[in-house]
């Protein structure tokens, strides 16, 4: 069956450390993939797009990686800070789809002052 | 530049009840989405409208769930009856296009069937 994985525990890491969010997935094969930050309360808000055919990309504190052959995105905050306590979702969209974004469940991030 | 709009932000209903919500994209917008929330789970597409045509409803309700967009703007999305297992967070989003699809999300409507 066709799964997006995303931890469901919650990382709890220090301030200034690096956070690293691991997604998953299985049975799909992703033309791109797309991670959002969601506050409680909130809707999605946009961070990052990665394609199939790139390997790493970068918005100021943010990384993500994208493996296609361990079928795997990595997502990693720089110099954490309690504002970035949110949860974070991974994305894809399917090739031959109607470009449908398909969400994984989030991982939860606290980052302890 | 305004985000997108959703109305109500919350309502209450019993089941078998019949609800509506409305979204306004963010202007020039031409792909519109319904998504629904469970607590605890990720956003799960209902319906996306490319203008006002319906580019995917695989996973919406027919039997009880509709959705309209209005001259390729506003939209709505009903229910009708609701059950309890409806309740969740009705999520409107919008993108330039659908190639272009970094979506921009309303607050979202939380809807509680009792």
């Amino acid at each position: 069956s066709q799964k997006i994985e995303q931890n469901s525990e919650a990382l709890n890491i220090q301030e200034g450390k690096t956070a690293t969010l691991t997604c998953n997935y299985t049975n799909y094969s992703p033309a791109y993939l797309q991670w959002y930050r969601q506050d409680p309360g909130r809707g999605p808000v946009f961070l990052l797009l990665i394609r199939e055919n790139e390997k790493e990309k970068r918005k100021e504190r943010l990384k993500v990686t994208f493996d296609t052959t361990l079928k795997q995105s990595l997502f990693h905050i720089t110099a954490s800070q309690p504002a970035d306590s949110a949860t974070y979702l991974c994305a894809l969209v399917p090739k031959d789809s109607s470009y449908k974004l398909i969400f994984g469940s989030g991982t939860r991030l606290l980052v302890r002052p | 530049e305004a985000g997108v709009a959703q109305s109500p932000r919350y309502k209450i209903i019993e089941k078998r009840q019949s609800v509506a919500f409305w979204c306004n994209p963010i202007s020039g917008h031409a792909t519109l989405y319904w998504y629904q929330q469970i607590l605890g789970q990720g956003p799960k597409l209902l319906i996306q409208f490319q203008n006002n045509g319906v580019v995917d409803d695989s996973q919406l309700p027919k039997d009880r769930f509709s959705a309209e967009r209005l001259k390729g703007v506003d939209s709505t999305l009903k229910i009708q009856p609701a059950k309890l297992e409806d309740s969740a967070v009705y999520l409107c989003a919008s993108s330039l296009g659908l190639e272009r699809n970094e979506q921009f999300f309303g607050p979202g409507t939380r809807l509680t069937v009792l």
